[in-house]
């Protein structure tokens, strides 16, 4: 079974720009959950995507969204970006049914902006 | 609001050692599920463990066992005979709500253990 895939894995982009990450979660899996990463705030939860839907979301700015296409797969846009936003932006699939569980996360993409 | 905490930021063993990561949550509900992950140098989060609020079982897999203490509010995280290649970030995690939604956690600011040769 493929594992998550993030694309690209790394990207350099310039203050104001605007840049988007995708992932794919494996086969099977109808949640897609997005996670900032830097060494000062740590792992926190941008949103999670549901069959399309956001499930939930992250205390982050508007800038910051998110969708989900029927094939599950997820895409988020960062607009107008800024220096802090610089980090690992990780995504993880997960599936749920009855007592079992499962939630796997991509290798990320190293998002550096200058 | 949810919380972790893991109060160690770095630990540095020699193999062979045992080492337990502490954390201990806080939070509201009364259905939750606890996470260990690593964190490798690649940087991808790797599964190790979940945890239902209402399983206070202790479970050992190989080299790693876990202690559930719902009295305390710990989440303890032991390696056994440590070696080399546990050495990474390892995260404790809390999720928001039992029932379907998983997806939303809350994550310790991580253990970096170092295992010397």
């Amino acid at each position: 079974k493929a594992g998550v895939t993030q694309t690209p894995r790394y990207l350099i982009k310039t203050r104001g720009q605007q840049v988007t990450l995708s992932c794919s979660p494996i086969s099977g899996h109808r949640s897609v959950s997005w996670y900032q990463q830097t060494p000062g705030q740590g792992l926190q939860f941008l949103f999670e995507y549901f069959s399309e839907t956001q499930r939930n979301k992250g205390n982050f700015p508007g800038r910051f969204s998110g969708r989900q296409f029927s094939n599950s797969r997820s895409e988020m846009n960062v607009s107008t970006l800024e220096l802090g936003d610089s980090a690992l932006y990780l995504c993880a699939s997960s599936f749920s049914a009855g007592s079992s569980y499962e939630q796997y996360f991509g290798p990320g993409t190293r998002l550096t902006v200058t | 609001a949810q919380k972790v905490t893991q109060a160690q930021t770095e630990i540095s063993v020699v193999e062979k050692e045992d080492v337990t990561l502490d954390c201990v949550y806080e939070t509201r509900d009364t259905t939750y599920y606890l996470f260990w992950y690593k964190q490798p140098p690649s940087g991808e989060l790797v599964f190790l463990i979940r945890r239902n609020s209402f399983d206070e079982q202790n479970e050992i897999s190989g080299r790693y066992s876990w202690n559930f203490q719902k009295s305390t509010s710990s989440f303890n995280f032991t390696i056994t005979a440590s070696q080399v290649v546990d050495s990474a970030v390892y995260f404790c995690a809390l999720s928001e709500k039992g029932g379907t939604s998983y997806g939303k956690l809350t994550f310790g600011q991580g253990t970096i253990l170092t295992v010397h040769p």
